[in-house]
């Protein structure tokens, strides 16, 4: 197994540029995240996915969308690219939903994202 | 909302000491608390979990606690190495869907 992958791993925009992050799990997986990390911020919750075709807002959504089309891929979109964006971003997957269930999640190597 | 923080925010450690770190949360309700490890420039590895229901989990040299009323977890580190050199983070799932995250120990073990 692969595992989780991301893709592009470092990506320069300018300001109001769009792109797509790629995140791709090999483990039939129900549960997909996107976080952000930022120095003395920890990581954030931008995105999260139940499954395919469900998806639903974390801590930061502003500024990013996401869709689930199928169980393997969970992309994050940004639609018009904002300094303040510039950050490192990490796509997450579990087995199933949380709950009280004994599930850990699998982090991909992250994503380097710098909008000038 | 659950704030997550981490103490102390770096430790520098020589090799063989027993080391403990930790992690505090606002709100005690939470399905469970998980231990994660991050390298510079990669991504998270999960260390330990704890359901809400346990109070603490091993693994090898680790050994993690929760106290749900204090709002409170340790990671205890044995016999460190300089290999356990890394960002030490806490993240705690209060909703079944969703984790916060402290901002992490960095802990650098000296040969």
């Amino acid at each position: 197994n692969a595992g989780v992958t991301q893709t592009p791993k470092f990506q320069v925009l300018k300001t109001g540029q769009s792109m797509t992050l790629q995140c791709a799990q090999d483990m039939n997986h129900e549960y997909m995240s996107w976080y952000r990390q930022d120095p003395g911020m920890g990581l954030r919750l931008i995105h999260y996915s139940v499954g395919a075709g469900i998806t639903d807002q974390g801590e930061v959504p502003n500024g990013y969308n996401v869709s689930r089309s199928t169980t393997e891929d969970f992309p994050l979109r940004l639609l018009s690219a904002a300094p303040s964006q510039t950050s490192v971003y990490f796509c997450a997957s579990s087995p199933t939903t949380w709950g009280g269930g004994q599930e850990t999640q699998y982090f991909g190597p992250g994503t380097r994202l710098l909008v000038l | 909302k659950q704030e997550v923080t981490q103490i102390p925010a770096a430790l520098s450690v020589p090799e063989g000491e027993n080391l403990v770190l930790n992690c505090s949360f606002t709100d005690s309700a939470i399905y469970n608390l998980q231990w994660f490890r991050q390298d510079p420039g990669k991504g998270l590895t999960s260390l330990l979990l704890i359901q809400s229901s346990q109070r603490e989990q091993t693994s090898g040299r680790l050994n993690a606690s929760l106290d749900k009323s204090s709002g409170r977890s340790t990671l205890y580190i044995a016999a460190s190495q300089p290999g356990d050199s890394a960002t030490y983070l806490c993240a705690v799932c209060p909703t079944g869907n969703q984790f916060y995250f402290g901002t992490g120990t960095s802990l650098t073990v000296i040969p």
